[in-house]
């Protein structure tokens, strides 16, 4: 059970774009369509911001996109705002039927 | 609009027990996976265990397997894990989040410390 990689910090400024990358296995994220990535502010619970490589729940903006490739993932926020600065974790499904999070990345919004 | 309150956390001793609970209302709970994931302060986030709506499914990260035991009751619509054997390194945020993580609830502190 091994966390899936994500940088530990991206930055931008307004109104730029951003892309975060997790990478995985084939045993986890080359092998399901079951990656989402979270959005935590400070002393917040995490908000699902993606679920299933690039599907959005309702009332989050269309800012923010998913994709896959092989064993990566990528979240990009585009048009950078300032209340997007937060922590942003993936998560995929792993082949134990468990679940396993990325280490987490800081975005910075200069 | 749904809810997920967990309570039963607090300051525990090593070797030590503790019963977390997650109580759910907005949806229908006996049609949804839930989970327990935790957050070491300062750390990341961390997936413990999780179960299928009817109970018959239950898996464990290798960190707490053996130690702590989660279960349901759709009838009052209320989640729990059950944490033995505690250690320091349990010391987290425990969330309990509805189904792949669609809504979390606020969290409850454990600390395990002598």
């Amino acid at each position: 059970q091994s966390a899936l990689t994500q940088p530990a910090s991206v930055s931008g400024s307004p109104g730029q774009s951003i892309t975060i990358s997790c990478t995985g296995t084939s045993s986890d994220v080359g092998g399901y369509n079951y990656v989402s990535w979270y959005q935590q502010h400070p002393g917040k619970a995490p908000k699902l911001m993606i679920y299933e490589v690039s599907n959005r729940p309702s009332g989050v903006s269309n800012r923010f996109s998913g994709s896959k490739s092989g064993n990566t993932a990528s979240l990009t926020i585009s048009g950078l705002q300032a209340e997007d600065e937060a922590d942003y974790y993936c998560s995929s499904y792993t082949s134990s039927s468990t679940w396993v999070f990325g280490g987490g990345t800081k975005l910075t919004v200069l | 609009e749904v809810q997920l309150v967990e309570s039963g956390g607090g300051l525990v001793k090593p070797g030590g027990s503790l019963r977390l609970s997650c109580a759910a209302s907005g949806f229908t709970f006996s049609s949804y996976s839930m989970n327990w994931v935790r957050q070491a302060p300062g750390k990341g986030l961390e997936w413990v265990s999780s179960i299928s709506s009817s109970s018959s499914y239950i898996y464990y990260a290798d960190s707490v397997k053996g130690r702590f035991t989660i279960s349901r009751d759709n009838a009052k619509n209320s989640l729990y894990l059950q944490m033995n054997s505690l250690r320091a390194e349990d010391t987290a945020v425990y969330y309990c989040a509805r189904d792949s993580g669609a809504d979390w609830g606020q969290g409850t502190l454990v600390t395990v410390s002598s």
